[in-house]
């Protein structure tokens, strides 16, 4: 069974880091883009960050080019957001889903809460 | 840079009628690399359609995809309660793989 799980979201003052995972199990995330895509409380969906499975290349939202990196160890099957310099806006449940447009695609985690707040 | 506008906003309707839902990009999405999701509280998205028209294994024949270009419809035939939810666009031929802000469908 695919499963996307996320951890390492909590409370983070202004200006802080994080750094967030995603572990992968049921499927070989080697062969697979991965997306980063958070959600603001109340708010709609965001993508964030575009990691390809290999290269790799990599895309972010403006919005966090500069303050978020995205990377990937295949050998843990595990995807990562590092998030520095965070602000208030960042806010957000983060989810991690693979880049699969498929009849079989469209896993997603169940999303990690961060708050930005003094 | 391509925005996504879903309309309406929120739509209300009853059990058995047919919802429209409305996607229009700023610019041509290629080849229809047109994404849609259903989203509840609580829960992440679910993947509903791809490629512009094409369901995602285990998605009910209610649900149904069209368009091209800049101009693309989720059609729910036959409402029932459980799709009381938040549907999202999301293009992804390239990036930024932006999404739709989204459109609410009620139940009554």
């Amino acid at each position: 069974e695919v499963q996307l799980v996320e951890s390492g979201g909590g409370l983070v003052q202004p200006g802080g880091s994080l750094r967030l995972s995603c572990a992968a199990s049921g499927f070989a995330l080697s062969s697979y883009s991965m997306n980063w895509v958070r959600q603001a409380p109340g708010k709609g969906l965001e993508w964030v960050a575009y990691i390809s499975n290999s290269s790799p290349t990599l895309y972010y939202a403006d919005s966090v080019k500069g303050r978020f990196t995205i990377s990937r160890d295949n050998a843990k099957n595990s995807l990562y957001l590092q998030m520095n310099s965070l602000r208030d806006e960042d806010t957000a449940v983060y989810y991690c889903a693979r880049h699969d447009y498929g009849a079989y695609g469209g896993y997603w985690g169940q999303g990690t809460l961060v708050i930005v707040s003094s | 840079e391509i925005v996504l506008t879903q309309s309406p906003g929120t739509l209300s309707l009853s059990p058995g009628e047919r919802a429209t839902l409305s996607c229009r990009a700023s610019q041509s999405v290629s080849s229809s690399y047109l994404a849609w999701y259903q989203q509840k509280p609580g829960r992440a998205p679910r993947f509903l359609i791809y490629g512009a028209s094409s369901r995602a294994t285990g998605v009910p024949d209610r649900f149904s995809g069209s368009g091209s270009g800049t101009d693309f419809t989720l059609t729910i035939s036959r409402l029932e309660p459980e799709d009381s939810a938040v549907y999202y666009c999301q293009r992804y031929d390239r990036s930024p793989y932006t999404f739709g802000q989204g459109t609410k469908l009620e139940i009554k």
